[in-house]
């Protein structure tokens, strides 16, 4: 079963305007961790933001913000002032109370001047 | 430091051919990790090392060994790979048993079996 979905395989977004990235997880553990990444054509996976399953407020990081909506197993990024540079492929990625970290599919998101 | 290097960056082998993935990570990390990423698709684990022990192999085909000689270098040696295995390989690095320990990546090996 897939425990993590990413459910839009690619977003447009114009520059300067924010752009939200959907996640949904699977989990029936009440430890663990979210993630987001960020993979440029170059290959290299890019540590953006994290969530822990316990933590009170959504987690920000610059311009990346985290829409964490726990009962409804939802960890969207929200990526505010989009630019440029921001165009990638970006994933979503749990860690359970295991030394797995697993992704979602997903989404290329191509900013447009 | 927050890097963790692979090398090389590029690699073509025949599939008779025997080669060696190598990545080096000086953060401290206790936790080391292969992935195999196809084109337009996802990382897929495929070991993971913890305190330098196997932890994790998920069914990946014998033709792939990994070792983990100390605690900052993780190699995947190669052998009698199939194009099929062409992809860009991706090791990773972090604390071990945390759920919040985000994982530090290397640019990757782009690999083509011939």
């Amino acid at each position: 079963a897939q425990k993590i979905t990413q459910t839009q395989p690619g977003m447009f977004v114009q520059e300067k305007e924010a752009v939200t990235l959907d996640c949904t997880y699977d989990t029936s553990d009440p430890s663990y961790g979210l993630f987001w990444y960020k993979q440029p054509s170059s290959g290299e996976m890019i540590f953006l933001i994290y969530q822990g399953s316990y933590d009170q407020q959504n987690a920000t990081e610059g311009r990346y913000s985290l829409n964490f909506q726990k009962a409804r197993k939802s960890a969207n990024l929200v990526i505010s002032a989009s630019q440029l540079g921001d165009s990638a492929m970006y994933f979503c990625a749990m860690r359970e109370d295991t030394d797995k970290l697993i992704f979602g599919t997903g989404t290329r998101l191509q900013v447009f001047p | 430091d927050t890097e963790v290097t692979q090398t090389p960056k590029h690699l073509v082998m025949g599939m008779t051919n025997k080669k060696s993935l190598k990545c080096e990570q000086h953060m401290g990390h206790r936790a080391m990790y292969w992935y195999k990423q196809k084109a337009k698709k996802p990382p897929e684990l495929m070991f993971v090392y913890s305190y330098e022990k196997l932890s994790i192999n998920e069914s990946v085909p014998s033709r792939f060994s990994p070792e983990c000689p100390n605690s900052s270098l993780l190699n995947l040696h190669l052998h009698a790979l199939q194009p099929e295995d062409s992809a860009l390989y991706l090791c990773a690095s972090s604390q071990p048993d945390r759920d919040w320990a985000e994982a530090f990546f290397g640019q990757g090996t782009r690999l083509t079996v011939v």
